[in-house]
């Protein structure tokens, strides 16, 4: 079985450019979390998907964070426009409906912005 | 609130040390805890939990007891291998607070020498 899977692994550009991420969670996993660790501190809850439907995106940073889960399977996470405290390890995790307490962690992208 | 605090790296041991990784936490309901590891260039990986007082998680002769008392958690394992080398995450979910989304501490480094 396949895991958590991210792309791209490293991400480089400027302020002010547009940069996607996408996360591919375990097939048939409904919950899916997005995580995000800054600068070598505490890794953050940024949002969590329940199949299509946002759950709980308390921890989005601003209006510059977009996320979506179109059709309930892969995610993508936006961040237009970027800016340099954007930099840091982005971390998908996902869960199986009957298993909430278990997330499989992806390898996480690494962006850094310029 | 919920949040996690543990020791700050990097910790380095010669092989076959004991190791300590101290974790105390703050929840507001009756949280369930667990360690995730990272190794160098893989996603985080759960290396064991225990969901309620007093339990102990074990797994690869690492091991974790639950203790409401103290509100702690703390990694201890007998005997370190080089492989053992990797980021050591600390984390408490608190569904009884209708949230399962994950808080960490910052992480601690851990290198063996052989």
């Amino acid at each position: 079985e396949a895991g958590v899977t991210q792309f791209p692994s490293h991400s480089v550009i400027e302020k002010g450019q547009t940069v996607t991420l996408r996360c591919d969670p375990i097939s048939g996993h409904d919950n899916l979390y997005w995580y995000r660790r800054v600068m070598g501190k505490e890794i953050k809850f940024l949002l969590h998907f329940v199949k299509e439907s946002k759950q709980d995106e308390s921890g989005m940073p601003n209006n510059r964070f977009l996320a979506e889960r179109t059709g309930g399977t892969y995610s993508t996470l936006k961040v237009q426009p970027a800016e340099l405290e954007d930099s840091g390890v982005y971390f998908c995790a996902s869960t199986s409906a009957g298993e909430v307490e278990t997330q499989y962690f992806g390898p996480g992208t690494r962006l850094l912005v310029l | 609130g919920n949040s996690v605090t543990q020791m700050e790296g990097p910790v380095t041991l010669s092989e076959e040390a004991f190791l300590t990784i101290n974790c105390t936490y703050t929840a507001t309901g009756y949280p369930s805890l667990f360690w995730y590891v990272q190794y160098p260039g893989e996603g985080l990986q759960l290396l064991l939990k225990a969901t309620k007082a007093d339990d102990k998680g074990s797994n690869k002769g690492f091991e974790a007891t639950y203790r409401k008392e103290t509100t702690s958690f703390h990694l201890e394992k007998g005997s370190v291998q080089v492989s053992d080398s990797a980021v050591y995450f600390c984390a408490l979910s608190d569904l009884w607070t209708g949230a399962n989304n994950l808080f960490f501490g910052t992480g601690t480094r851990l290198t063996v020498i052989p």
